[in-house]
């Protein structure tokens, strides 16, 4: 099983400023990753696909890069409902997800 | 647009049989581009996937619970279901169902979620 580590386990941010959150893969999964955002009591919501896809109506401030075993989620300048909890998710060998990062506001 | 929505009963016993069904609606679960998964969240945890399903009936199952799992999906009523068998209070969790592509490099849409508690 591949496992996903996401770090840091929580950032606290304030508004306008840039958030760079992280996935390690424990092996290569090409570029096989997607980022999700979870809000208090709702489902996830896909942001970026095959590691740098914009997903349909998501804000162009969100971007991804990477590839192999580690990848970046980028939040160019914090919106106040950007604050949310953020999965990485591979394919590569079966399904995993990250353990998550939560985005707080400071 | 395409959604989906989770429904079945909210409590089951230990050791009983946890039954979902997911509904899809706007679109069709007989897509051959695409697959049909389930995903669950232990209260104030992380994700885990399930496992998922083409329209076909070709399943794959997370090997951590794959003794336990069954997924089935409906064309006619345009519905996927999960089967858990042997519960504990382990597997109490919101659980979701979401739409795969078929590269499995994606979850998207997904439903609300449904809580569903084990306790006797």
């Amino acid at each position: 099983e591949i496992v996903l580590t996401q770090s840091p386990a929580t950032l606290s941010l304030s508004p306008g400023e840039r958030a760079t959150l992280s996935c390690r893969a424990s092996q290569s999964v090409s570029s096989y990753l997607a980022w999700y955002q979870q809000k208090p009591g709702q489902a996830p919501r896909l942001l970026i696909y095959d590691a740098s896809n914009r997903a349909t109506g998501i804000p162009a401030r969100f971007s991804g890069s990477g590839s192999g075993t580690d990848f970046t989620l980028t939040i160019s300048s914090l919106e106040p409902e950007d604050f949310a909890v953020y999965y990485c998710q591979q394919r590569s060998n079966s399904i995993t997800f990250g353990q998550g990062t939560r985005l707080e506001i400071k | 647009q395409l959604q989906l929505q989770e429904s079945g009963p909210g409590l089951v016993k230990p050791s009983e049989t946890l039954s979902l069904t997911c509904t899809v609606s706007g679109g069709s679960v007989s897509r051959s581009s695409y697959y049909w998964g389930w995903m669950r969240q232990p209260p104030g945890k992380g994700l885990e996937w399930i496992g998922h399903i083409s329209y076909g009936g070709s399943t794959y199952y997370n090997p951590s619970l794959k003794s336990r799992v069954t997924i089935s999906v409906d064309t006619s009523k345009n519905q996927f279901s999960l089967r858990l068998s042997s519960v504990t209070a382990a597997d109490t969790a919101v659980y979701y169902c979401a739409r795969l592509t078929v590269a499995g490099t994606r979850f998207d849409p997904w439903g609300q979620g449904t809580l569903v508690t084990v306790s006797s």
